[in-house]
């Protein structure tokens, strides 16, 4: 079955950099559009970044455009998000999500999250 | 942006209940893209319903989705003790794809 653990999350400061990882089992990696959506503290969700399956194209929530980079290996089965220039308002749980079908927006399974806190 | 508006923001029923869920949008979702997800305390979301009202793989058919324009319902027909939890409706139609803030459907 479809498995995606995401690993490096951790406290970081403000104006410092993270990088996540999603690690992809279960399915050909290869054929679906990958997602980063975020849930800070208690509220809702949001959703961040999408890379096409052989990562030609990439695309962004404005608030993040320039400061996050998404990103892929298919030869690992593994996802990135690179976190530059982090604010206090990139707080949250960072989960990877496979595509239903693609490049359709339709988050079809997740992994279990990743807590970022941006923080002096 | 699309602005979607769910209500109630709390939902407080009996297992056996009937629970009737609204998304709003604040513009016409293109053909009717939309999907509906489950999060219950602790754990990642679960995709239930997409393209307003296809049931996503595994999801008991207690489960329904309806509507179209800027009106969509999700019906869970009668309240098992594991479907108390916060659902969310997102449109993915339009850039940028975005979520409602949540009905949370508790234990009465």
């Amino acid at each position: 079955q479809v498995q995606l653990v995401e690993s490096g999350g951790g406290v970081v400061q403000p104006g410092r950099s993270l990088r996540l990882s999603c690690a992809a089992s279960g399915f050909t990696f290869s054929s679906y559009g990958m997602h980063w959506v975020r849930q800070a503290p208690g509220k809702g969700l949001e959703w961040v970044a999408v890379i096409s399956f052989d990562g030609s194209n990439k695309y962004y929530i404005d608030s993040v455009k320039g400061r996050f980079t998404i990103s892929r290996d298919n030869s690992k089965n593994t996802l990135f998000l690179q976190m530059n220039s982090l604010r206090a308002e990139d707080t949250a749980v960072y989960y990877c999500a496979k595509d239903k079908q693609g490049f359709t927006y339709q988050f079809e399974s997740w992994g279990q999250g990743t807590l970022v806190t941006v923080s002096s | 942006e699309i602005v979607l508006t769910q209500s109630p923001a709390t939902l407080s029923l009996s297992p056996g209940d009937r629970a009737t869920l609204s998304c709003r949008a604040s513009q016409s979702v293109t053909s009717s893209s939309l999907a509906w997800y489950q999060q219950k305390s602790g754990q990642a979301p679960r995709l239930l319903i997409y393209d307003a009202s296809n049931r996503a793989t595994g999801i008991p058919d207690r489960f329904s989705g309806s509507g179209s324009g800027t009106d969509f319902t999700l019906t869970i027909s009668r309240l098992e003790p594991e479907d108390f939890a916060v659902y969310y409706c997102q449109q993915y139609g339009n850039s940028p794809r975005t979520f409602g803030q949540g009905t949370n459907v508790e234990i009465k």
